[in-house]
């Protein structure tokens, strides 16, 4: 069973505040994805990563920036928080990029920012 | 952009009854559908996924994918208590990199 853990569990920042999300998996999986699951508009792709030093761009980058510093290890980094990214961060990964690979998700980050 | 659409929004069922979910989706290249069960304050898990038109099961799960019509459903057949998550209906798009596109949700509640 892939493993992927996120840190921390819940944080609370202000508006401007900087903030870093992390991400560990510990199968050796190539990819590795950011995502926020807000009400009404479900889980959505932030930045996405095929090994480390590589960042792809997901479908909703703005206001974020991504680092995979190792196979192991991919961070979000919020550098001014704003309120609209208050929100439940998941991130996943997988061992390829194909359609028949399973994504394994981290059990996730809450975000406030006042 | 690709569309996921769920429905229904909720289900509530009796704890023995089969549970049937629905999902339909915009583009006709969707590669493969995956469905996804979330537990409140867990991450969603890979439940089952299909990439041929036609059904698939694996023990209580069948999946249906018709692509002429869009449309996906997975059905849970004698439905547990255990079973009462959020179902996510989520496609890939072929030449999309892996990314998924995720439909709102299922929320499935089954009763004792």
């Amino acid at each position: 069973e892939a493993a992927v853990t996120q840190s921390p569990r819940n944080k609370v920042t202000v508006t401007g505040g900087n903030v870093t999300l992390s991400c560990r998996q510990t199968n050796s999986h190539n990819y590795m994805y950011w995502y926020r699951q807000d009400t009404g508009h479900g889980l959505r792709l932030i930045h996405y990563s095929y090994g480390a030093g590589n960042l792809q761009i997901g479908d909703v980058p703005d206001g974020y920036k991504a680092t995979r510093t190792t196979q192991e290890d991919f961070f979000l980094l919020l550098e001014l928080a704003s309120p609209s990214q208050t929100s439940l961060y998941f991130c996943a990964s997988s061992d390829a990029e194909g359609a028949r690979d399973t994504q394994y998700f981290g059990p996730g980050t809450r975000l406030l920012v006042l | 952009q690709e569309k996921v659409q769920q429905s229904p929004e909720s289900l509530i069922v009796p704890e023995g009854a089969m549970s049937s979910l629905n999902c339909t989706f915009s583009n006709s290249a969707s590669q493969s559908i995956w469905w996804y069960q979330q537990h409140p304050g867990k991450g969603p898990e890979a439940l089952i996924s299909i990439f041929s038109n036609g059904n698939k099961k694996e023990g209580r799960l069948t999946v249906y994918l018709n692509r002429a019509s869009l449309h996906v459903s997975l059905h849970i057949r004698d439905s547990q208590p255990s079973d009462s998550a959020v179902y996510l209906c989520a496609v890939i798009i072929t030449g999309n990199t892996g990314k998924l596109i995720f439909g709102l949700g299922t929320t499935l509640q089954v009763q004792p």
